[in-house]
């Protein structure tokens, strides 16, 4: 079955732009989880959506928001961008079950890189 | 903030030796997994750890889970130069409906040299 795929792979914005990626989560699962990843600062959570609703949300200015649609598939996008913006961006989807694990599929990512 | 700390941050071995990484985490967890990522990609789930166990393997891999200091190792045996990459921990706190988020480490970036 197909994996968790990402758009853009690639973009390129200047600072006060804005941006928006999108992720289709692998058929069934309803969990969409997006990270940012930088050099500095590792892997940090944005944000959860399950069933459109956003259940979790990371440490992260109002700049980043997001959205799920029915179905699944989910988009974040981030207003007025800044340099520090620039990192790969990767969505991962999960099949959660209650009890279960949350075992994460991740996609290729999406690299963003502001000047 | 990063839950899990990884040791080495860097690690560069021969091909066919043993590599071992450490994981320490701060708070109790429901399990532990770790994590493989090739250079600029997506992360690939290599292996699970459930907090009432000790110890699994998979393959060619070896997870301990030691929740009285909280901290896990990956061992990697006969490593390959296929298995450069980086190394993430990620733990999955307890509470609500399943686990909403994953909190992983800094990683340790694994050099296998030929």
């Amino acid at each position: 079955k197909a994996g968790v795929t990402q758009t853009p792979r690639y973009l390129i914005k200047t600072r006060g732009q804005q941006v928006t990626l999108s992720c289709s989560p692998i058929s069934g699962h309803r969990s969409v989880s997006w990270y940012q990843q930088t050099p500095g600062q590792g892997l940090q959570f944005l944000f959860e959506y399950f069933s459109e609703t956003q259940r979790n949300k990371g440490n992260f200015p109002g700049r980043f928001s997001g959205r799920q649609f029915s179905n699944s598939r989910s988009e974040m996008n981030v207003s007025t961008l800044e340099l520090g913006d620039s990192a790969l961006y990767l969505c991962a989807s999960s099949l959660l079950f209650l009890g279960g694990a949350n075992v994460l599929t991740f996609g290729a990512g999406s690299r963003l890189t502001v000047l | 903030s990063q839950q899990g700390e990884e040791d080495p941050q860097a690690l560069s071995i021969q091909e066919g030796e043993n590599a071992t990484m450490n994981c320490s985490y701060k708070t109790s967890i429901n399990n532990l997994q770790w994590y493989r990522q090739n250079s600029g990609r997506g992360l690939v789930h290599l292996i699970l750890i459930r907090s009432n166990e000790r110890e699994k393997h998979s393959g060619r891999l070896r997870v301990t889970l030691d929740t009285s200091k909280k901290s896990s190792s990956l061992l990697i045996t006969a490593s390959r130069a296929a298995d450069t990459a980086s190394y993430f921990c990620a733990t999955d706190s307890p509470g609500g409906q399943g686990a909403q988020k994953l909190v992983f480490g800094q990683g340790t970036r694994l050099t296998i040299n030929p």
